[in-house]
């Protein structure tokens, strides 16, 4: 069965890097698409970014240039998040996710478990 | 890319029905569709309920049902029971490999 498995919480200070793994099983890693998602607590899902697990097509929003980067190793199937200059309200939790197939990139059927991540001085 | 303005909040009784937007502009919602509704339990991570604005994948019932009119999405929960209550978030693609999300509302079940 398909898995996403996200790496573990976080604790880091204001200006610091976060760097979050998403390790995918059960399906072919090349053939989708992941997207990355975060929910602040309390708040809304918003989306960050999408990359192809075969390819180096990467998108994301805009809000987030310069500060993320998303990359990948087929190797382990693994896809990676790191996002820069943490602020306190970069504080989220912050989920992968692969596209359902055969639909476009547009909608996100298998999820990791999420990976919270804690900004504070 | 702002949130996609939703309710922040929807109630409904057992077996009635309840009705959720989602407002966007013609460069996201009325623009394509790639309209699409998450369910989210408490402490949980979002579950697909439906894509290409009234499509279910396998294993969402038929009780979820979506629709879209210009620039608003609509998501129709009917027979509501007490597992519907969670919070739901539509979605669109926005152009150019960019997706929004809308604000989430709430759903209790009274």
């Amino acid at each position: 069965q398909v898995q996403l498995v996200q790496s573990g919480a976080e604790v880091k200070k204001p200006g610091a890097s976060v760097k979050v793994s998403c390790r995918s099983s059960g399906y072919t890693f090349t053939n989708f698409y992941i997207h990355w998602v975060r929910q602040a607590p309390g708040q809304g899902l918003e989306w960050m970014g999408i990359m192809n697990g075969g390819g180096s097509n990467a998108n994301q929003a805009q809000k987030f240039q310069g500060r993320l980067t998303m990359t990948r190793d087929t190797s382990t199937s693994t896809v990676y998040m790191e996002l820069s200059s943490l602020r306190s309200d970069d504080t989220a939790v912050y989920y992968c996710a692969r596209v359902l197939a055969a639909t476009g990139n547009h909608y996100l059927e298998y999820w990791g478990q999420g990976t919270p991540v804690t900004v504070s001085s | 890319q702002s949130a996609l303005p939703q309710p922040r909040s929807v109630s409904g009784s057992p077996g009635r029905s309840v009705t959720i937007s989602c407002t966007g502009t013609s460069s996201d919602v009325g623009g394509y569709n790639y309209v699409s509704w998450y369910q989210q339990l408490p402490g949980k991570a979002p579950k697909l309920l439906i894509y290409d604005v009234n499509k279910r994948p396998s294993g969402v019932p038929d009780r979820f049902s979506g629709s879209k009119s210009g620039n608003t999405a609509s998501l129709t929960i009917s027979g509501l029971q007490a597992e519907d209550e969670a919070d739901y978030y539509c979605s669109s693609y926005a152009g150019t490999y960019t997706w929004v999300f809308g604000g989430g509302t709430k759903l209790t079940v009274l």
